[in-house]
């Protein structure tokens, strides 16, 4: 099973303020990278999915970015405002599977 | 344009009780998952389906069973529920597998006492 590591676990920043944290993910044999957010009492909705090395997404002020040949992805928020607030996940699919495996998330708190 | 619905929202269940968890999706998708979500574990697989007529156990199959009824439903059954089950459960789906997004219901509170 995919190891999935996520940093930090949680992240409180203020608003306006730019922010990013980090996904490691098994290098070999490396497939599909997911982003997903998911807010207090819903349900996760994706961000993002990313193949391609050096790959980079982005949705209004969040964008990630991909590196598959040391098994890391970055996700930036830049000018951080409160609906910002809420638990970001990441899930790597390997090569050969049929399956996400994710990460534990960081939650991220935006002070007003 | 539902999306993946599931029911129901909240049970609470004696140990030993059986009980099964409905998802149903309306969008054609030929991947469907169940997961659990526990404080600090993040989001596990407990089956999934890759397409009708198969199923796959993920991570944490023990004590589940699951039944890919059709290409919009999947449900999870509790055979014999224990405290250790107690858990928020998501249903998902996706189109395909790697790099398709998976659409989230809304998820059920189960108590087991």
């Amino acid at each position: 099973i995919l190891n999935v590591e996520q940093s930090p676990q949680s992240l409180h920043v203020q608003e306006g303020d730019s922010t990013n944290f980090t996904c490691s993910f098994p290098s070999s044999n490396f497939y599909a990278l997911h982003w997903y957010r998911w807010e207090t009492a819903k349900s996760p909705e994706a961000l993002f999915v990313m193949t391609l090395n050096g790959d980079e997404k982005k949705k209004g002020r969040i964008s990630a970015t991909l590196n598959t040949k040391e098994g890391y992805s970055y996700l930036y928020i830049k000018g951080s405002q409160p609906e910002d607030s809420a638990t970001y996940l990441c899930a790597s699919f390997g090569r050969g599977a049929q399956k996400l495996v994710f990460g534990q998330g960081t939650r991220l708190t935006i002070n007003p | 344009n539902a999306g993946v619905t599931q029911t129901p929202k909240f049970q609470v269940l004696k140990t030993g009780q059986s009980m099964t968890l409905q998802c149903a999706q309306d969008m054609n998708h030929n991947s469907m998952y169940w997961y659990r979500q526990d404080p600090g574990m993040g989001l596990r697989l407990i089956y999934y389906s890759a397409s009708e007529g198969t199923t796959d156990k993920g991570e944490v199959p023990n004590g589940y069973n699951v039944s890919r009824l059709n290409k919009r439903e999947f449900s999870l059954r509790l055979e014999s529920a224990a405290p250790s089950q107690t858990s928020v459960y998501f249903c998902a789906s996706s189109s395909g597998t790697s790099y398709n997004e998976q659409f989230f219901g809304p998820g059920t509170r189960l108590t087991v006492l």
